[in-house]
């Protein structure tokens, strides 16, 4: 069974903190594949990563890095010197490679406060 | 290009009342999902397809039915309204298994 923990519900920081969302997933699977996706207020669900099994390399783009641990099933999620538009609900997923089904976490609300 | 388009975009229902929520994509994607959102709950999957013909169930599937008859739409019904059905639902599509999906914009029920 697949299953995804994101255990902070909500996190309130101050504009140009540093934040580190957590992510922990469970899975029998090889093969399998993590991302991360953006939900601002307005509603909608925006794509922001995603990392398969293979490759535990960190990826940075821009103020946004994640931080891939196999070891500890990890796939945590920092955002640098945050910023009021970062506020948003972040979710974490996991995509099994024989079924392709697509589960999620719980979600992360993150407040950023001017 | 639309993407996926999902109507109506807010819908009240009666309990014990029936309804389709449709959903199409026009990206020639091979999986499409229902998603429910509900506080603290995440997005738990409903039901999903991998392609025409082909549909599986999620982690909360009861009370809701879909088909797969094209590459482009996938309905979802709801039999018998219940309030607990109250939700957001969100549909989604994507290319294979190792890429994310695309989302719709999302269709707010409310069931009294």
């Amino acid at each position: 069974a697949q299953k995804v923990t994101q255990a902070q519900t909500e996190i309130s920081v101050v504009e140009k903190e540093d934040v580190t969302l957590d992510c922990v997933y469970e899975t029998r699977d090889t093969t399998y594949y993590l991302f991360w996706y953006k939900q601002p207020p307005s509603g909608e669900l925006v794509f922001l990563i995603r990392r398969n099994s293979f490759d535990e390399q960190n990826e940075i783009s821009g103020r946004y890095s994640w931080n891939f641990q196999k070891s500890t099933s990890s796939f945590n999620f920092t955002i640098t010197a945050s910023q009021v538009v970062d506020s948003a609900v972040y979710f974490c997923a996991l995509r099994s490679s024989n079924t392709g089904k697509l589960i999620f976490g719980q979600g992360t609300t993150l407040q950023v406060k001017p | 290009n639309a993407g996926v388009t999902q109507t109506p975009k807010f819908q009240v229902l009666k309990t014990g009342q029936s309804m389709t929520l449709q959903c199409a994509q026009d990206m020639n994607h091979e999986y499409m999902s229902w998603y429910r959102q509900d506080p603290g709950m995440g997005l738990r999957l409903i039901h999903y397809s991998v392609g025409a013909g082909i549909t599986d169930q999620g982690e909360v599937p009861n009370g809701y039915n879909v088909s797969r008859s094209t590459t482009e739409d996938f309905p979802l019904r709801l039999l018998s309204a219940a309030p607990s059905q109250t939700s957001v639902y969100f549909c989604a599509s994507g290319w294979g298994q190792k890429y994310g999906y695309t989302f719709g914009s999302g269709t707010r029920l409310t069931v009294v």
